[in-house]
């Protein structure tokens, strides 16, 4: 059974300011890893995966994350956010063999970005 | 290029009342889900199909049945709804070890 830590359910920033969301990950077997974003009233977009190679992984909208594999993390950052950032941010984790490509979700992390 | 198409987008139900969801996917993928979305919860994996004729239960499978009698098609029904239920229900689709596409979304409310 895999699981995902997202430890804060709530991050506000203000605009142009870089911000980190966290994100451990527990499993017995080589996992996949991914992040989605959720915008309001709509369903969740791909902004980053990480399934093999270079740990460092760059996604849409600025956004990049790093695999850790000895902490088991996956934190998502952005240099410099902006107003149209605001969403929840769903980091997610699923089995590389096996287990029917199941991603098993965090529980969420909203960013707000203030003026 | 619809992607994943969920139907209907809104849903009052009593207590005790049936339904079904429909997903429909163009993608020709092979693997479909079913989540819910709660507060402060996540999305949590309902049911899934690895293939046409094919379900399995995910992490929170009881009081839903699952068909995909066509592989662009997955259904998910209440047989008996509980205002337990009341959630937001998610539709996505995916190739083996790839990203899943999302639907947007059925929000159903139990009274």
């Amino acid at each position: 059974a895999q699981s995902v830590t997202q430890l804060d359910s709530q991050v506000p920033v203000f605009e142009e300011a870089p911000v980190e969301l966290r994100c451990n990950y527990s499993s017995s077997v080589s996992v996949y890893l991914f992040w989605y974003v959720q915008y309001p009233n709509q369903g969740l977009q791909l902004l980053l995966k990480y399934l093999s190679g270079s740990t460092l992984v760059k996604g849409i909208n600025g956004f990049e994350a790093e695999f850790n594999k000895s902490q088991t993390s996956f934190h998502l950052r952005k240099p410099s956010v902006h107003i149209s950032d605001t969403a929840e941010y769903f980091c997610a984790v699923s089995q590389v063999t096996g287990g029917g490509n199941k991603l098993t979700f965090g529980t969420g992390t909203q960013l707000k970005v203030e003026l | 290029n619809a992607g994943v198409t969920q139907t209907p987008k809104f849903r009052v139900l009593k207590t005790g009342q049936s339904m079904t969801l429909l997903c429909a996917q163009d993608m020709n993928h092979e693997y479909m889900y079913w989540y819910r979305q709660d507060p402060g919860m996540g999305l949590r994996l309902i049911h899934y199909s690895v293939g046409e004729g094919t379900t399995a239960k995910g992490e929170v499978p009881d009081g839903y049945n699952v068909s995909r009698l066509k592989k662009q098609n997955f259904l998910l029904g209440l047989e008996s709804a509980a205002p337990s239920q009341t959630s937001v229900y998610f539709c996505a689709s995916s190739y083996q070890g790839a990203r899943l596409f999302f639907g947007s979304g059925t929000q159903l409310s139990v009274l």
